[in-house]
Formats: structure tokens, sequence, C-alpha cells
């Protein structure tokens, strides 16, 4: 089993430039969701989605925009990039439902905006 | 505003100590306290949880202790190895219906030899 695929594991971008991080499960689970981590900040909710078509807002989701068109995928694009983006980002998933709280994290893509 | 705080921010122990990291929350609507453990170059993996209806909670070396009305849990590591040199995240999740948990600020362990 996979788990969770992120990609690229690495980017540099140059500030305005867009671009989309991947990420896919192969677990069947309800939720996904993308964080940032930055040093001295934990991780940040970037946005999450319960379900094929359903999105929203986590605690830091501006200047980031996602979609859930199937189960298995949930992207995060950038749509113009910022130093302040740079950062390492996690995209997670979880069975839904109320009974465990796990998440399961892919191994992370590192982007630089220079 | 950090709705859970965690410290230290890094620890050293010697081989065979003991690790203690400590967080705090404010939120009484956090009802699942995970603790995360995340190597260098790979994301975080759940280590162990505990709810709050629970004041101790052991899996092997790895140990919470849940004070809920002092709003703190901590994570205990008995006979710390260099294998659990690692970063640590302690989390607390809002009893909604997504899985939204909040970070602390992570623990980074290094376990001396």
């Amino acid at each position: 089993n996979a788990g969770v695929t992120q990609t690229p594991k690495f980017q540099v971008l140059k500030t305005g430039q867009s671009m989309t991080l991947q990420c896919a499960q192969d677990m069947n689970h309800e939720y996904m969701s993308w964080y940032r981590q930055d040093p001295g900040m934990g991780l940040r909710l970037i946005h999450y989605s319960v379900g094929a078509g359903i999105t929203d807002q986590g605690e830091v989701p501006n200047g980031y925009n996602v979609s859930r068109s199937t189960t298995e995928d949930f992207p995060l694009r950038l749509l113009s990039a910022a130093p302040s983006q740079t950062s390492v980002y996690f995209c997670a998933s979880s069975p839904g439902g109320r009974n465990t709280g796990e998440l399961f994290f892919g191994e992370g893509s590192r982007l630089t905006v220079l | 505003q950090q709705q859970v705080k965690q410290s230290p921010q890094s620890l050293i122990v010697q081989k065979g100590g003991i690790s203690i990291i400590n967080c705090a929350y404010e939120n009484t609507a956090f009802d699942y306290f995970p603790w995360y453990q995340q190597f260098p170059g790979k994301g975080p993996a759940l280590l162990i949880a505990i709810r709050p209806d629970v004041s101790e909670k052991k899996e092997g070396r790895f140990t919470i202790s849940f004070n809920k009305s002092a709003k703190q849990f901590s994570l205990h590591i008995m006979d710390s190895q260099p294998g659990d040199s690692a970063t640590y995240f302690c989390a607390a999740r809002k009893n909604t219906g997504f899985q939204k948990l909040v970070f602390g600020t992570g623990t980074r362990l290094l376990v001396s030899p």
C-alpha cells in the first residue's frame, strides 16, 4: 500500500509563479487535508475536504486553492507564489466519522519561493 | 494565537533516561489529544493518543499523562533510545465532524548514545 503520495518532493518557484502540489491516497479515506509546517509554528491547516466535491478553509487558507473531484486526489494550488509560502507542505488523509482522529501523512513537499 | 502550547522546544536526553514533553491547552471543546512523531524527511505519524476521560495511557515505553483540571497533558518516553530521536508534536482535536487537529509547535528530541 502506498498510503498518501505527494509530488513533487522539492520545488523552487519565483515570486508570482503558480503551481500545483499533488496528493493522492489509496486507502479510500473520506477526509483529506493540507498542512504547512514552518519552524517554531508546528503544523497549520490550510484547507480540508470531507468528501468528493466538498472543501473548506482551515487556519491559513489565503493564497491557496483546493478542489476534490475524486476520493483519491486532493491537489493544492498556489495561485501567485510569495516568499511567505516557502514551507514544507504535508497532505494527510483520515477515515470519515468520529471513531478515530488518526491522520495519515504523506512525506511532504518542500517549496522554496524566491 | 497558539491554542496548544508545547514545551520544551528542544530536549537532549541520555540513552536510558526519561524524556518528558509538556503541552497545555485552553479550549475545553477539545476531545482528543494525540501525539505525533516525525523523523527527518518524513511526515508525522501517530504515536499515541488519549481522550479526556482517562488520566493516563501507556503503550510500551510511551505514556501520556492527562490532567483535565489543569488542561495539561504530557508525553513520557521511558528508557529513551537513540532511535527515539525525532520531533514530537502534541495536538488537540475539536469535537466537530472533521478531525481538525490543532498542533503544538513541536519538540526536537535528541537521545545521545
